[in-house]
């Protein structure tokens, strides 16, 4: 079974609906993050996570709110989205005290039409 | 702010042959850690290689090694022994080594397409 898991892997919306990405992870991670890939952009950080009462904003959080349920649990949410916000997101965890290193989700890969 | 900078959005290589993917990166930190990622088109992110910055001796994992340019904050991968497998996206990726930080600053990213 797969480390850390995203939930779905595709997704098609409409402009203006409520999205929830939902990440989790069997590795005893303490710290989550999600991201955004986009072509000609790479990896940004939308945003993290360091237990369940540290939540904290990367550099492109606007648009997008997040809520960490348990260690294992890491969702994001699109209140109201739009079409530039269609791109792959991924999840990824790593541990507190060898932090050099991050596993990832599968990734989710979302339109909004 | 650290800076992480590949400048070959594509690159090309012929099967068993070698290939060099380029990353520079901007920072004012001594201590650090530095990644390549691969991303198959399966999408999923798997780590290649990783180099502490305060080791002097350049990181190898069998066909993958890096030429680990401190002053120049210059970071290579090499593949040596191309293979089909290989053609993927690679992703250079940057982390502070101070207790407490966050931050994994990525790259743009290199498609590297591996020819028969």
């Amino acid at each position: 079974d797969a480390d850390v898991t995203q939930t779905p892997r595709n997704r098609i919306t409409k402009t203006g609906k409520r999205i929830m990405l939902e990440c989790s992870q069997t590795k005893g991670h303490d710290r989550m993050y999600w991201y955004r890939q986009d072509p000609g952009l790479g990896l940004r950080l939308i945003y993290y996570s360091f237990d369940v009462k540290d939540i904290n904003k990367g550099e492109i959080s606007d648009g997008y709110s997040v809520s960490r349920q348990a260690q294992a649990k890491f969702s994001l949410s699109l209140e109201s989205a739009i079409p530039n916000q269609t791109a792959l997101y991924f999840c990824a965890t790593s541990d507190l005290d060898s932090d050099n290193e991050q596993f990832f989700g599968p990734g989710t890969r979302l339109t909004v039409l | 702010a650290q800076t992480v900078t590949q400048s070959q959005p594509e690159m090309s290589v012929q099967e068993a042959e070698t290939v060099t993917l380029s990353c520079t990166y901007d920072t004012s930190e001594s201590d650090y850690y530095l990644f390549w990622y691969k991303q198959p088109p399966s999408r999923q992110m798997i780590l290649v290689i990783r180099q502490e910055a305060y080791k002097q001796q350049n990181a190898t994992e069998n066909r993958f090694s890096v030429n680990f340019q401190k002053a120049a904050k210059s970071f290579s991968l090499k593949i040596s022994d191309s293979q089909l497998g290989d053609a993927a996206m690679y992703f250079c990726a940057y982390r502070s080594a101070y207790s407490g930080t966050y931050k994994y600053i990525f790259g743009t990213g290199t498609r590297l397409k591996v020819l028969a």
